[in-house]
């Protein structure tokens, strides 16, 4: 699976959107990007995925450039339950077999009141 | 809705003990993946599972092992427990395998002392 890099660190006023980087520069054609988060402690959360168009759901966008070679998460209007780490992952679509998901860093989202 | 449902959610036991870490998947979910989480640490990959057979195999140390049973539960033994094994270990579910989306459980906190 192709590696993913994002920053340690991000803080959001609360009410604001939240927008997360991911770069994913060596992803391949059937490689997906997934979005989990994790609040402390707590199990990861899925959040959304995408292929090459652009995807949202009740939860955030995600956002991928045209060559693939980055994406976004946003949370249009974050709140302080959205704290947590958000972790970028990218995945084969078309691989047999239980795909497992690596976590790299993430990102450290912290919303501020 | 159903979610993935980890038995027991705290453990403590001393070096050198087993311990048996359950794991109950959503409801038609076929596929069920082991994580562990270090103090600190993001989540890494340990086995998954998909209709009984061990599909995939990351970083599991030889005095663990796992299964899924008839019903889609799984069982993650620990034997001859190390105080590096204190940490967060976590259950994901998917219905089907390749790229399909993770559902986590709350996961078990095992402090091995």
């Amino acid at each position: 699976d192709a590696k993913t890099t994002q920053p340690p660190s991000m803080d959001c006023a609360e009410g604001r959107a939240a927008n997360l980087p991911c770069n994913h520069s060596t992803i391949s054609g059937n490689e997906y990007v997934y979005w989990y988060r994790q609040i402390h402690s707590q199990g990861p959360q899925y959040i959304i995925h995408g292929l090459k168009n652009n995807e949202t759901n009740e939860m955030a966008s995600l956002i991928i450039t045209e060559d693939r070679k980055s994406s976004t998460l946003i949370l249009p209007h974050a709140t302080l339950r959205d704290t947590a780490v958000y972790y970028c992952i990218v995945r084969a679509a078309l691989i047999q077999g239980a795909q497992k998901l690596v976590f790299g860093q993430g990102t450290r989202l912290t919303i501020n009141p | 809705a159903a979610g993935v449902i980890q038995s027991p959610r705290h453990l403590i036991k001393e070096k050198r003990e087993t311990a048996t870490l359950k794991c109950y998947p959503i409801p038609r979910h076929d596929t069920v993946y082991w994580y562990q989480q270090g103090p600190g640490q993001d989540p890494q990959f340990l086995i998954s599972f998909y209709e009984k057979m061990q599909s995939d195999k990351g970083s599991i140390p030889d005095r663990f092992s796992a299964q899924q049973f008839s019903d889609y539960h799984s069982e993650l033994n620990m034997s001859s427990l190390e105080l590096g094994d204190s940490a967060l270990y976590f259950c994901a579910s998917s219905l089907g395998t390749g790229a399909a989306e993770q559902y986590f459980g709350p996961g078990t906190r095992l402090t091995v002392t």
